[in-house]
């Protein structure tokens, strides 16, 4: 079945600096791709769209300028999460749509 | 009113007891509907579809009431390993977007 894969897995990093997320799709080319967010004891909420050759799409109350999206190609999307607070200490993850959702195995950031 | 909202947890239950959950939706004119189980620092992963009046998977149904937007998960001879979060999950309407919208999620804990 379709693979889609994230990298790092789970990242620690001080505050104001920069955290980049890869997704990528491992068995299909995908046009658009879908982060998530969750918070702990919260439920996934939808970030942004990801779209190939074209901006992103970011859900109500996501900064698009802190959030930054870049889907280069039809199997890679990079989440940037830039000058990173510890409230944006979070679990990530993306998702492909093909026939069903498919989603990354997340990725676990801790801003200290 | 949140778009998908779902019974409070934790359950807490035996193994082999009948837990249903619950899930109310908000947009009457979504068509289909998905059960998701999480486990603990992972991603969530599909468990049943509804797209018509219920399913059933073995040990799972899944029922949808479309007059009352209300969509219940039954789980019968409960297994540890049936232990996880389960959400209530409703594809977003617009058009060709495929992103999902998650309900809270309900906690359910199998007891030996």
């Amino acid at each position: 079945g379709a693979v889609v894969s994230q990298h790092p897995s789970w990242v620690i990093c001080k505050s104001g600096t920069s955290v980049k997320i890869e997704c990528r799709s491992l068995d299909f080319q995908a046009t658009t791709m879908f982060w998530y967010r969750q918070f702990p004891k919260q439920s996934l909420m939808l970030m942004a769209t990801s779209n190939e050759g074209s901006k992103a799409t970011y859900e109500q109350g996501v900064e698009k300028d802190k959030f930054l999206i870049n889907h280069a190609s039809l199997t890679l999307s990079t989440l940037t999460v830039t000058s990173a607070h510890p409230e944006d200490s979070s679990f990530y993850i993306c998702s492909v749509f093909f026939g069903e959702q498919y989603f990354g195995p997340g990725t676990r950031l801790t801003v200290t | 009113r949140k778009e998908v909202e779902q019974d409070p947890g934790p359950f807490n239950v035996p193994e082999g007891a009948t837990v249903a959950f619950n899930c109310t939706y908000s947009n009457s004119a979504s068509q289909s509907f998905f059960w998701y189980r999480q486990d603990c620092r992972k991603e969530p992963k599909l468990l049943m579809s509804v797209y018509s009046s219920g399913n059933e998977d073995g040990r799972f149904t899944a029922q949808l009431n479309r007059a009352s937007q209300y969509i219940s998960l039954l789980i019968r001879d409960s297994k540890l390993s049936d232990s996880a979060t389960y959400l209530c999950v409703v594809p977003d309407m617009d058009t060709g977007r495929r992103a999902l919208t998650f309900g809270s999620g309900t906690r359910l804990q199998v007891q030996p």
